[in-house]
């Protein structure tokens, strides 16, 4: 079976400092895979996706990156955090080529103070 | 397009109430639904799909409806209990892009 793992399950963050948010997929192959943040009481905003090993497509401008340095490792990074950066990370994958669910990570609570 | 922004709608429902969230979705070529189930803390768990040729599908003690005429989605949750709530998303998928509704936070009052 598939199962998606996210670390650290939380973390808390002085303004300025860099992030490394790691997200690893096991049981499947060549996964598309996605990062999301979710503030407080909010829906879930798409931040990056990658398709591929190197393939990576944002959504939205920011602060953030993402790297995909093998098959099943998705990261997402930041050489500066700023408070708005703050929230609820979550990292899913989805089956490729067709109409399949996706599935979530436990998800990352960060908190830049 | 997805509402980030805005605070989720909430519903309140009494424990043994059946419970109806809507979503409404933005693309009529979407051909896949799925309604997703997000507690406190934790990431968002999987509770039922729909395709877009079919207008119901039932699940235990879930049922999704979908009305592709006005792009009209809806979970139904019968008899309510107290680990039903959370907060429930809607996704649609179109040729690999899917999208996530505002989500509704379902409250139950025993």
């Amino acid at each position: 079976s598939q199962t998606i793992h996210q670390w650290p399950a939380t973390l808390v963050q002085p303004v300025g400092s860099p992030l490394s948010l790691e997200c690893t997929v096991e049981g499947t192959s060549n996964p598309n895979l996605y990062w999301y943040r979710q503030a407080a009481g909010r829906g879930l905003q798409l931040l990056f996706y990658s398709v591929g090993i190197g393939q990576i497509s944002s959504e939205v401008p920011q602060n953030l990156s993402a790297s995909r340095p093998q098959d099943r490792q998705f990261i997402l990074s930041s050489k500066k955090l700023l408070l708005s950066d703050s929230g609820f990370y979550l990292c899913a994958w989805r089956r490729s080529g067709g109409n399949y669910e996706q599935f979530f990570g436990p998800g990352t609570r960060l908190t830049v103070l | 397009g997805e509402s980030v922004g805005l605070h989720l709608p909430t519903l309140s429902v009494q424990e043994g109430d059946n419970s109806i969230i809507n979503c409404a979705y933005s693309n009529s070529a979407s051909d896949y639904f799925i309604w997703y189930k997000q507690e406190s803390g934790k990431g968002p768990q999987f509770i039922i799909d729909i395709r877009s040729n079919m207008d119901k599908r039932q699940g235990q003690r879930v049922t999704v409806l979908l009305n592709k005429t006005v792009k009209h989605l809806s979970l139904q949750i019968a008899a309510t209990q107290p680990g039903d709530s959370a907060v429930y998303f809607c996704a649609e998928l179109n040729n690999n892009d899917m999208r996530f509704g505002a989500g509704t936070r379902l409250t139950v009052k025993p």
